[in-house]
């Protein structure tokens, strides 16, 4: 059990660039989740994957973000025309299936826009 | 939705003191409780959950949550504070989305410090 994977740790850009995120579950874990920690808060959810279908994504995920899990292993997150309120640290988490199993989440990704 | 508050900022306890992180929560139906902790720069590691059975549920690290119902809480425990257990606690409750979404809804998180 190698744990969630995350790159990069740090991304800092300037306001208006791409950035894109990846993150590696566990590799046995079919469902994938995404979520949003801002500076003295608990994460918030963003999108949920089983296997390869995108099958929820919050109201916080504007048009900007698109994220994706395309052979239902690695998952990338991608956030077009950053804006300063995007700077957070960006969670990735996975699970098994089953209604009570835990999610297990990687380091993140902090994003800082300049 | 589901959610859980956690009404405490910051938890101050001496090394070999007994540690208590509150949270309480606010459900419909049966809740799916879990206590996650978080050191610097770091993502979220799992404690323990309770989904059913005893009110009781012994964790990692030697952690332990109660569980109770009549006073909707989930405080999380441990009988001898470490100094390497100050850290950041989160409780979460799974807030069931569409297709089987276990998406979770997190407190803001206490901060425990445990002074030598």
């Amino acid at each position: 059990d190698t744990g969630v994977s995350q790159d990069p740790r740090h991304k800092i850009t300037k306001r208006g660039q791409n950035v894109t995120f990846r993150c590696d579950p566990i590799s046995e874990h079919n469902r994938l989740y995404w979520y949003r920690q801002t500076l003295g808060q608990g994460p918030e959810f963003l999108t949920y994957f089983q296997n390869e279908a995108q099958l929820e994504k919050s109201r916080l995920l504007s048009d900007r973000f698109s994220a994706e899990r395309p052979k239902g292993s690695f998952s990338t997150l991608e956030i077009q025309r950053t804006e300063q309120g995007d700077s957070a640290m960006y969670l990735c988490a996975s699970s098994e299936d089953g209604s009570n199993q835990p999610q297990h989440f990687g380091d993140g990704t902090r994003l800082s826009i300049l | 939705a589901q959610s859980v508050a956690q009404p405490e900022d910051q938890v101050n306890v001496a090394e070999g003191n007994p540690l208590t992180v509150k949270c309480t929560y606010s459900v419909s139906g049966n809740p799916y409780l879990f206590w996650y902790v978080q050191y610097p720069n770091r993502g979220l590691q799992f404690l323990l959950k309770y989904i059913t059975g005893d009110n009781l549920v012994k964790g990692s690290y030697g952690f332990e949550a109660e569980f109770n119902k009549s006073q909707t809480s989930f405080h999380l425990k441990k009988p001898s504070a470490l100094v390497s257990d100050s850290a950041l606690y989160f409780c979460a409750v799974r807030d069931m989305g569409v297709s089987g979404n276990n998406r979770l809804a997190f407190g803001k998180g206490n901060q425990v410090v445990v002074i030598p």
